[in-house]
C-alpha cells in the first residue's frame, strides 16, 4: 500500500468552481511533488516543494496554486480550470530533493480530475 | 540533456511467457539514477527499482530482473513467467543530481504490457 495518500480519488468540477486536491505523507520526507498525467502519456512535473518551500514551478498556469502547510501536507488549489486540465494528478514525495539518499520518489494513487 | 527512450509502445504476451521491456537513456551527468515504475489501470505509480549510475550490478527480485549496462546506456527489465496481474504500463525514468536536472524525474513514454490468460 502506498504511504502517500491523496484525496479525493475522483473530482468533477465546473469551470467556475474552486476545489482543492490534498496529499499527505508520513514517511518524514522533506520533498513533495505534484505531477500531471494525461491519458497514454508519462507524468509531467508541475511543482516541487523542498522543506516546505517552493523550489520548482514548471511554468504552470496560475489557475493551479500549490500550498505546503507543513512537511506532511501538500495541497493543489484549483480555480477557473479548463476542460483540457482534465487529467490524473499525482502527488509524490522523497526523503529530500537532492542527494543519493533522497532519490527515490514515491507516488500516491492519484486524483482523477474531470473539468466540465 | 536528459532523455529516456522506451521504443516498445505496446507488448502482448501469453501467461507464463518471459518478456523484456527495453529502456535506453541519455545523460551528461556522471552521477544519475534510473528507475522503473509500474502503473496499473488504477493510476498509482508503483516504484519497482532504483539503480545508481555507479552500481552496475544486475538485480533479481522474484520474477523480476533488471539488466543495467552503462556501455550501451540501457536499463532493461525482464519479467519471467508473466502473469495477468503484470498487465500495466511500465515507465523507465532517469533522475540527475545537479544543475537544471535537480529534482526532476525524466520519464520514458511508457510500455503498455498486456498479459493474456
Amino acid at each position: 500500500d502506498t504511504e502517500v495518500t491523496q484525496t479525493p480519488k475522483h473530482l468533477v468540477m465546473g469551470m467556475t468552481n474552486k476545489k482543492s486536491l490534498k496529499c499527505e505523507q508520513h514517511m518524514g520526507h522533506r520533498a513533495m511533488y505534484w505531477y500531471k498525467q494525461k491519458a497514454k502519456k508519462p507524468p509531467e512535473l508541475m511543482f516541487v516543494y523542498s522543506y516546505e518551500k517552493l523550489s520548482i514551478n514548471e511554468s504552470v498556469p496560475s489557475r493551479f496554486s500549490p500550498e505546503c502547510p507543513n512537511s506532511s501536507l501538500l495541497n493543489l488549489h484549483l480555480h477557473a480550470l479548463q476542460p483540457e486540465d482534465s487529467a490524473l494528478y499525482l502527488c509524490a514525495s522523497s526523503q529530500e530533493m537532492v542527494g543519493a539518499s533522497g532519490n527515490t520518489i514515491y507516488f500516491g494513487e492519484g486524483s482523477w480530475l474531470t473539468v466540465v | 540533456a536528459q532523455k529516456v527512450t522506451q521504443a516498445q509502445t505496446e507488448i502482448s504476451v501469453v501467461e507464463k511467457e518471459d518478456v523484456t521491456l527495453d529502456c535506453v537513456y541519455e545523460t551528461r551527468d556522471t552521477t544519475y539514477y534510473l528507475f522503473w515504475y509500474k502503473q496499473p489501470p488504477s493510476g498509482e505509480l508503483v516504484f519497482l527499482i532504483r539503480r545508481n549510475s555507479f552500481d552496475e550490478q544486475n538485480e533479481i527480485s522474484g520474477r523480476y530482473s533488471w539488466n543495467f549496462q552503462k556501455s550501451t546506456s540501457s536499463f532493461n527489465f525482464t519479467i519471467t513467467a508473466s502473469q495477468v496481474v503484470d498487465s500495466a504500463v511500465y515507465f523507465c525514468a532517469l533522475r540527475g543530481d545537479r544543475g537544471s536536472t535537480l529534482g526532476r524525474l525524466y520519464f520514458g513514454r511508457g510500455t503498455q504490457l498486456t498479459v493474456w490468460p
